[in-house]
């Protein structure tokens, strides 16, 4: 079983286009985080939520928005797509230490290459 | 701000040698420091981290690091390389407050036979 998965694998879309990418972890975990990895290999954390709320949220475009349905799920939803958001996206996951604190052992998903033409 | 670098792209080593990535942290609070292996068109893998107690932490596959505070380095070490070790590596650290894991600019290590 896969503990941290991501859908789609690879998304290639047009500029202005709405898309979105959905994660599940099925390890119990309370925390969840999106992450972009440039094409320079460059990763930078977008998002956090713990159980549902949103703990971390770095300068990202509002263009940007994550949502939570519940502690397993974190969906990454992107409006009017512009060329610069290609990247590969990476889902994570960690245990819960105490609010905004986790392990630092994050689990990742396999990642989801949006390329924007 | 709390930070890692890690000066080296790539690092180049034969199989059967043994291999050093480097790492160096800021001083600034305390270093929550981890390392992590990116394979090809794969998710990252957690591979060892620092918290406090002893300054050698063994991890997976073989790999370890070792915290030095004096020159403010975590360099992942293994005693021999093998070709399958072939990756790219980084180093990475966690704020105690936010939970946030920065991480370094990424070192690829290549093996060759």
């Amino acid at each position: 079983d896969t503990a941290v998965s991501q859908t789609p694998k690879y998304l290639v879309t047009q500029m202005g286009n709405d898309k979105s990418i959905k994660c599940e972890q099925n390890l119990g975990h309370d925390t969840m985080y999106w992450y972009k990895q440039d094409s320079k290999k460059f990763l930078k954390i977008m998002f956090s939520y713990n159980n549902k709320e949103l703990i971390i949220n770095e300068t990202v475009p509002n263009r940007f928005s994550p949502k939570s349905p519940d502690k397993a799920h974190l969906n990454l939803h992107i409006n009017s797509l512009e060329l610069g958001d290609s990247a590969v996206y990476f889902c994570a996951s960690s245990k819960y230490l105490k609010r905004g604190a986790t392990t630092g052992e994050l689990f990742f998903g396999e990642g989801s290459r949006l390329t924007v033409l | 701000a709390q930070s890692v670098a890690q000066p080296e792209d790539q690092v180049n080593v034969a199989e059967g040698n043994p291999l050093t990535v480097k790492c160096t942290y800021s001083v600034s609070g305390n270093p929550y420091l981890f390392w992590y292996v990116q394979y090809p068109n794969r998710g990252l893998q957690f591979l060892l981290k620092y918290i406090t107690g002893d300054n050698l932490v063994k991890g997976s596959y073989g790999f370890e690091a070792e915290f030095n505070k004096s020159q403010t380095s975590f360099h992942l070490k293994k005693p021999s390389a093998l070709v399958s070790d072939s990756a790219l590596y980084f180093c990475a650290r966690a704020s105690s407050n936010t939970g946030k894991l920065i991480f370094g600019q990424g070192t690829t290590l290549q093996v060759k036979p």
